[in-house]
């Protein structure tokens, strides 16, 4: 069956102007996260929706971030005034049930290069 | 403060040998261990995974050591392939009421022929 799939899988866009990624995780899979990977680290948790809920949003930077899964599938990462330490390969990351020690499913994620 | 530490930041291995991987942590409230590969331009993959209930997980290749005292495992890949060459990264998980994964900086192998 068809993965997690992310898009665009390439974004760059100037200092301050506002972006959108998006996920689509795998069909059926109620729980949905978001990461952020740095070059040369690994992935950071930035937000985790159980359906259409975020339930833990602890790893949000700050309120230039913003993420919405509104009808409990396809998520969107927003980031507003974007600015040059943004710039990363954003990660989305399904899974089949709720928190636990489900297996997370990870897709290809968006690189975003902030010039 | 980082909240497992991996090591080493790279490896290289010849073909047929064994790699080995290392994480430690400090929370002992962490419960659940995965180890997860990474191609360049994919996202990561679950290779295997271990709860500490155990001290070893093996799948074919692959084998997580779990050590609970020290508050430390490590992936061990025996027979090693150029195939395996990908970025290696630990993470931890906390069921209780966390649903994260927080990962480590990754190991970097190398498989030469």
């Amino acid at each position: 069956g068809a993965g997690v799939s992310q898009t665009p899988s390439n974004k760059v866009t100037e200092k301050g102007k506002y972006v959108e990624l998006r996920c689509d995780p795998i069909s059926g899979h109620t729980a949905l996260y978001w990461y952020r990977q740095s070059l040369g680290q690994g992935p950071e948790f930035l937000i985790y929706f159980q359906g259409t809920g975020a339930a833990d949003d602890s790893g949000l930077p700050n309120d230039r971030f913003f993420a919405v899964r509104p009808e409990g599938s396809v998520s969107t990462l927003k980031i507003q005034r974007t600015e040059r330490g943004d710039s990363a390969v954003y990660l989305c990351a399904s899974s089949p049930l709720a928190g636990g020690h489900n297996e997370q499913f990870f897709g290809p994620g968006t690189r975003l290069t902030v010039l | 403060q980082q909240q497992v530490k991996q090591s080493p930041q790279s490896l290289i291995v010849q073909k047929g040998g064994i790699s080995i991987i290392n994480c430690a942590y400090e929370n002992t409230a962490f419960d659940y261990f995965p180890w997860y590969q990474q191609f360049p331009g994919k996202g990561p993959a679950l290779l295997i995974a271990i709860r500490p209930d155990v001290s070893e997980k093996k799948e074919g290749r692959f084998t997580i050591s779990f050590n609970k005292s020290a508050k430390q495992f490590s992936l061990h890949i025996m027979d090693s392939q150029p195939g395996d060459s990908a970025t290696y990264f630990c993470a931890v998980h906390s069921g209780a009421g966390s649903y994260q994964l927080t990962f480590g900086k990754g190991t970097k192998l190398s498989v030469i022929p």
